[in-house]
């Protein structure tokens, strides 16, 4: 079935670093994939997506280029700050179908 | 900016009770699910919701659970007899149409079982 494999966290950065979350998929057909963010003690929200090979979404700084060759869509961000510390979620769906979630990862950026 | 609002923000509750989770989908969305995250876990899907009926069910969405749209606006998720395995949090989304692909997030209830 479709899956969802993401980089173990906690990822643990300071300020200004530069951020890379890898997320690889398996799918059938041609899903649109998605990160999702989730800060403390708050629900998913969505950070950007991609809905077609070579697409790349961006939000925020943040970007994430859809690769068909790869099955990948990393996550990155040129300088991190300490409020991006949250929980990133890649995730990927058929058109209209459920969401299949990868585990998260934990992003923490000190001062 | 329109958004899924769900109520209550926390419920607790004790094992074998009933409880009904509450959301308010986007207006003119019309497809509608539930998902749940046990804590430090991933987001799971529970089931997907079309056209009044049920799409697509997880093997989590067993016979204790179940979904219902009450009116034009309410999409509720009941579990019939709680156990202390379905503490979690729970999250509505809904979405659009089928070609828009982004389902959009509730808050979230935080449900406690004792």
């Amino acid at each position: 079935g479709d899956s969802v494999t993401q980089m173990e966290g906690p990822v643990t950065l300071s300020e200004e670093a530069f951020l890379t979350i890898n997320c690889t998929y398996t799918a059938t057909g041609y899903p649109s994939l998605f990160w999702y963010v989730q800060y403390p003690g708050e629900g998913l929200q969505l950070l950007l997506k991609a809905t077609k090979a070579d697409d790349k979404g961006s939000n925020k700084g943040f970007e994430a280029t859809y690769r068909k060759e790869t099955t990948s869509f990393h996550l990155e961000k040129g300088s991190v700050q300490v409020s991006d510390s949250a929980v990133y979620f890649c995730a990927l769906t058929p058109p209209g179908d459920k969401l299949i979630f990868g585990t998260g990862t934990r992003l923490q950026v000190f001062p | 900016e329109p958004e899924v609002t769900q109520t209550p923000s926390h419920q607790v509750t004790q094992m074998g009770q009933e409880v009904i989770l509450r959301c308010v989908p986007i207006s003119n969305h019309l497809y509608f699910y539930w998902y749940r995250q046990i804590l430090g876990q991933k987001v799971e899907f529970l089931v997907s919701f079309y056209n009044n009926e049920i799409s697509e069910k997880s093997e989590i969405f067993d016979d204790q659970f179940s979904v219902e749209r009450p009116d034009g606006s309410n999409f509720t998720l009941k579990i019939r007899s709680t156990k202390l395995e379905d503490s979690a949090m729970y999250f509505c989304a809904s979405l659009a149409q089928t070609i828009t692909d982004t389902q959009y997030f509730g808050p979230g209830t935080r449900l406690t079982v004792l």
